[in-house]
């Protein structure tokens, strides 16, 4: 089974700093890396899929990148509306799986 | 637009049966694959089962294999997941998800609880 890493699990940030979380893979997936973002006690948006597209009406400032085993994602001007924990999640035809999640919240 | 409603969870003893349902709308729910993801309270996000679009491919952790059943009716534009031999562990808010492409849940429903206690 493929496992998922991410870092930092949780971190703090200004508004208007620049954040960025990896995720990592056991194995090479490729590009197929997609990343959520979960508000309390509501269901998981799609942000970027296939490790670097963006989600259409997702806000430019969210942006992915890397291929292989080494993902990073990069909110370019945190707003406080981006409070949140974010999650990678890789695909295998039909498998899924997680990484732990990143808590972000402001300074 | 896209809607996905779950309904039936609740409160169950350990060793009991749920079924879980999922109500879809606003698309062509026999063109897409199905996703079932669960929530422990306070957890991150786990991937439990997955239905093509066909149901000729099912997959599942195996945290609920051969507990668990997914299935589809696509003349209802309904999923399912028949939950069976339930755990304290299995408590969690359960998702259903379309699956884009057959690779990235897209739309998600809002959830429903279960929990499984004595």
């Amino acid at each position: 089974d493929i496992q998922m890493t991410q870092s930092p699990s949780s971190l703090s940030a200004s508004v208007g700093d620049r954040v960025t979380i990896t995720c990592q893979a056991s194995q090479d997936i490729s590009n197929s890396l997609n990343w959520y973002q979960q508000k309390p006690g509501k269901a998981p948006k799609l942000l970027i899929y296939d490790a670097s597209n963006l989600e259409t009406g997702v806000p430019s400032r969210f942006s992915g990148s890397g291929s292989g085993t080494d993902f990073t994602f990069t909110i370019s001007s945190l707003q406080p509306e981006d409070i949140a924990t974010y999650y990678c999640q890789q695909y295998d035809n039909l498998r899924f799986t997680f990484g732990p999640g990143t808590k972000v919240d402001i300074k | 637009e896209v809607q996905l409603v779950e309904s039936g969870g609740g409160l169950v003893k350990p060793g009991g049966s749920l079924r879980l349902s999922c109500a879809a709308s606003g698309f062509t729910f026999s063109s897409y694959s199905m996703n079932w993801v669960r929530q422990a309270p306070g957890k991150g996000l786990e991937w439990v089962s997955s239905i093509s679009s066909n149901s000729n491919y099912i997959y599942y952790a195996d945290s609920v294999k051969g507990r668990f059943t997914i299935s589809r009716d696509n003349a209802k534009n309904s999923l399912y997941l028949q939950m069976n031999s339930l755990r304290a562990e299995d408590t969690a808010v359960y998702y259903c998800a379309r699956v884009f492409a057959s690779s990235w849940p897209d739309y998600w429903g809002q959830g429903t609880l279960v929990t499984v206690s004595s």
